[in-house]
């Protein structure tokens, strides 16, 4: 399978602990995002990527959010002093330049993470 | 972005169409209706998506009125498996105002034997 890959897929930390995510996009996709998703809602933007470049963040990203995609390939995300409130689904996402108007994103499985 | 209104929920039974609306009263005329659909413990699925004209692909069929002021998704022949909460999100062409998908609550379908 070609698809979007996330590792780990459940990742339980004690508050104040640091965490990191990583995202394999779909081989030839040079745009990459992340998103947030909390129960019962819809994801939310944090960031994206196109080849190396971080051309957006989203004000959800504070400082304690970082992110890289250091080759133009996989990307990671990093969580520092995580809290409680940071206990959410984060989904990555890829998409080739110019597909179906800009917005055909694939999403991977994304991971888990529980704050305790 | 365009607001959009999605019922929170449908049911639909096996084998019949699934036709899940969506109002976009404010869209404007550079505005692409995208859908989006999410099953259980997945990321989200690109569906189709359409400017002005009625699209079909192999998965669902999308229908928008004349005044663009609401749409209407169309799985034609549901199954189990298209149990899922659907996003209908409005959004300008890619670079106009910025890259991310803006989700809603999105409707979920609930389909049963």
């Amino acid at each position: 399978d070609t698809g979007v890959s996330q590792d780990p897929r459940h990742k339980i930390t004690k508050r104040g602990q640091n965490v990191t995510f990583r995202c394999d996009p779909i081989s030839e996709h040079n745009r990459l995002y992340w998103y947030r998703q909390t129960l019962g809602q819809g994801p939310e933007f944090l960031t994206y990527f196109q080849n190396e470049a971080q051309l957006e963040k989203s004000r959800l990203l504070s400082n304690r959010f970082s992110a890289e995609r250091p080759k133009g390939s996989f990307s990671t995300l990093e969580i520092q002093r995580t809290e409680q409130g940071d206990s959410a689904m984060y989904l990555c996402a890829s998409s080739v330049e110019g597909g179906r108007g800009g917005y055909e994103q694939y999403f991977g499985p994304g991971t888990r993470l529980t704050v305790t | 972005d365009a607001k959009t209104t999605q019922p929170p929920s449908m049911d639909c039974a096996e084998g019949r169409a699934a036709n899940l609306p969506c109002n976009h009263s404010t869209i404007s005329g550079n505005e692409y209706v995208y859908w989006y659909r999410q099953i259980h413990s997945q990321g989200p699925q690109y569906i189709i998506h359409g400017l002005k004209n009625n699209e079909t692909n192999e998965m669902a069929s999308l229908i928008i009125t004349e005044d663009r002021k609401s749409s209407t998704l169309i799985l034609p022949h549901a199954t189990l498996r298209d149990t899922a909460v659907y996003y209908c999100i409005v959004r300008v062409a890619w670079g106009e105002a910025g890259t991310a998908l803006i989700f809603g609550k999105g409707t979920t379908l609930s389909v049963s034997s």
